[in-house]
């Protein structure tokens, strides 16, 4: 069983340019959740998508957003880069089957920094 | 998500049990606990959840108050790779974001 993949693990960036990071699900996973984590704090819920779709978003500009592959694999991308976007941004996948339970697996994260 | 409290740090001795509390006193009576840990610099791991009955898998054992009101998720042998912040979460029924508080740091110590 593969675990969750994300690309690049690190980049660095100037204010104003626009960054697509990348995940691979668990296999067998078929909704995929970001959330970007500030130094020294708890990860912040971007948004997840679920069959392609958005399906919920946190509190994030729209200059935040992804897109979901027939083969659960996603996006992130962020345009108009500012300084405070520089964080850890985690990608974490689930099986969605309409129950109560769900663990979420994440991956190692892709630490951008925007200089 | 129900409201969580943890303490923001704690100390255990290698080797012992550590076990690590969670007030959730607005928990609904249909949604679950879960706990993960997020070892320094990696993405968050996780442990193991729960609804009302006590629940042990080869990580760690929670334990759920008969309110539901509070947890304790413990480690029975902890060694030097526990030393992590262990977080408390109980999502809203039917939404799966997770809502990260600021978690207990588990220090262990040799």
């Amino acid at each position: 069983e593969t675990g969750v993949t994300q690309s690049p693990t690190h980049l660095i960036k100037t204010r104003g340019q626009q960054v697509t990071l990348r995940c691979s699900s668990q296999s067998g996973h078929n909704t995929v959740s970001w959330y970007q984590q500030a130094l020294g704090q708890g990860p912040q819920f971007i948004f997840q998508y679920y069959r392609e779709e958005e399906n919920g978003r946190g509190n994030f500009p729209p200059r935040f957003s992804g897109l979901q592959f027939p083969n659960y694999s996603s996006e992130l991308n962020v345009n108009a880069l500012e300084l405070d976007d520089s964080a850890l941004y985690l990608c974490a996948s689930s099986y969605t089957s309409g129950g109560a339970e769900w663990e979420q697996y994440f991956g190692p994260g892709t630490r951008l920094t925007v200089t | 998500d129900a409201k969580t409290t943890q303490p923001p740090s704690m100390d255990c001795a290698e080797g012992r049990a550590a076990n690590l509390p969670c007030n959730h006193s607005t928990i609904s009576g249909n949604e679950y606990v879960y706990w993960y840990r997020q070892i320094h610099s990696q993405g968050p791991q996780y442990i193991i959840h729960g609804l009302k009955n006590n629940e042990t898998n080869e990580m760690a054992s929670l334990i759920i108050t008969e309110d539901r009101k509070s947890s304790t998720l413990i480690l029975p042998h902890a060694t030097l790779r526990d030393t992590a912040v262990y977080y408390c979460i109980v999502p809203r029924f039917g939404n799966e974001k997770l809502t990260f508080g600021t978690g207990t740091r588990l220090t262990i110590i040799p």
